[in-house]
């Protein structure tokens, strides 16, 4: 299994639509979760963090379950701005090396 | 400058040439990163350091070696450049290696011919 695996994109939605990106990962001795967006041709971004069950941010909501070792990311009330790729990040396990493993991200292409 | 820069913007090498990428951040970060981003592979990491002094393997470091003499810079030099070095190039840092939030430059892209 992977370390951290998300949705296949892309999604196509239309402005005020809500969408939600699933992520699994593989370690469980995670304690810390993060979602970054990273804009086409761009340097990846920080969205939100994840420490406890989850994190709201305006549209934005961030659920864990540990039990299932799954992340969700809603966005609510989609705009235009919000097409991006969003990147499912956990901490890598010991014998990774480094410190964050990256999803291979999900794309997300807002239409009016 | 502020925050976290990246030199060259976009590269074209020759294979078995040697280039360096530079990065440099000014906000005396402790920890710093390199990555490198591929269609299909997401972002990989390929060395990091902790602090000035030291650096360790990440997930894709064959090919690759880093040292890190001061707290601002941290180049990836290629010493002899492969096409399967063809990829787009990101350098990071954060203020702990504790915390999540990386800080990540612009990237440079590499093209190995």
């Amino acid at each position: 299994r992977k370390e951290v695996e998300q949705d296949p994109g892309p999604f196509n939605v239309p402005e005020g639509a809500t969408v939600a990106f699933n992520c699994t990962y593989s370690n469980s001795a995670s304690q810390s979760f993060f979602w970054y967006r990273q804009d086409c041709r761009k340097e990846p971004k920080l969205l939100m963090s994840v420490y406890s069950s989850g994190n709201e941010d305006g549209r934005f909501t961030a659920q864990l379950n540990r039990a299932s070792q799954y992340i969700s990311l809603l966005i609510r009330d989609s705009k235009l701005s919000d097409s991006a790729t969003y990147l499912c990040v956990v901490p890598a396990s010991y014998n990774q090396g480094g410190k964050l493993i990256f999803g291979q991200g999900t794309e997300l292409s807002v239409k009016p | 400058i502020a925050g976290i820069t990246q030199a060259p913007t976009s590269q074209i090498l020759a294979a078995g040439r040697r280039m360096t990428l530079r990065c440099t951040q000014d906000m005396r970060h402790n920890a710093m990163y390199w990555y490198r981003q591929d269609l299909g592979l997401g972002l990989r990491l390929i060395h990091y350091s902790n602090t000035a002094g030291t650096t360790g393997k990440g997930e894709v470091p064959d090919g690759y070696s880093v040292s890190r003499a001061n707290t601002d810079d941290f180049p990836l030099p290629l010493a002899s450049a492969v096409p399967s070095q063809t990829s787009v190039y990101f350098c990071a840092s954060s203020d702990s290696d504790e915390t999540g939030e990386q800080f990540f430059g612009p990237g440079t892209r590499l093209t190995v011919l």
